[in-house]
């Protein structure tokens, strides 16, 4: 059974720092690896979809990066600002999607 | 449509009362699949059809809950006899096929009371 875990659960950090937010996942069968934005009371906003055939993608300030062997993603955010204070869920999509718990990220101003 | 459409965006339901919650997934998407968010915590995946097939209901928490696409387009999640833990927001998500990028609703949320 595909589980999926986010760390950490919760992140603040000051604006105009770099961060990184990680999801690890236990089986390595997997079509596609996707990084959601999630505002408070909103739906998801994809930030990033890596296929399993690939290794990393970037949009913007947004770099994610995924070792299928290792069962690893990472999500880099350059320069944050403080609209990038959301929750962040990784989702890895094998036979269904699965999701991990998110990461809860505050940029202070 | 240009996007996932739910309906409705908000509903109220008195404990015990049925509901039904739609999903109008991306024109030709193949794929369509139903989650729920409880508050806090990440979508935990209830239902997922391909066309009019449902190929894993493993996710439903209870008999009280069926979902089904009957004609592979538009999708129904029906919920029996509320509880208030079924409180939650219910997020429909489609894709062309089972392994491309899915795209998501912006959810219905339930509140029993």
């Amino acid at each position: 059974k595909q589980e999926v875990t986010q760390i950490p659960a919760a992140l603040s950090v000051p604006e105009g720092e770099n961060l990184v937010l990680n999801c690890s996942f236990t089986d390595s069968a997997i079509y596609n690896l996707q990084w959601f934005r999630q505002d408070p009371g909103k739906g998801l906003t994809s930030l990033l979809l890596i296929q399993s055939s690939q290794r990393e993608q970037t949009s913007g300030r947004l770099n994610a990066s995924l070792d299928k062997s290792s069962g690893r993603s990472t999500l880099y955010i350059a320069a944050s600002q403080p609209g990038d204070s959301a929750t962040y869920l990784c989702a890895v999509e094998g036979d269904k999607i699965i999701f991990g718990k998110g990461t809860r990220l505050h940029i202070l101003p | 449509g240009a996007g996932v459409s739910q309906s409705p965006r908000y509903k109220v339901a008195k404990r015990g009362q049925d509901v039904a919650l739609r999903c109008d997934p991306i024109s030709g998407h193949v794929s369509l699949f139903w989650y729920q968010q409880a508050l806090g915590q990440g979508p935990e995946f209830l239902t997922y059809f391909q066309n009019e097939a449902q190929l894993d209901k493993s996710g439903l928490p209870s008999d009280r809950f069926f979902a089904e696409r009957p004609e592979g387009s538009v999708s129904t999640l029906k919920i029996q006899r509320t509880q208030q833990e079924d409180s939650a927001v219910y997020l429909c998500a489609s894709s062309f096929t089972g392994n491309t990028e899915a795209f998501f609703g912006q959810g219905t949320r339930l509140t029993v009371v």
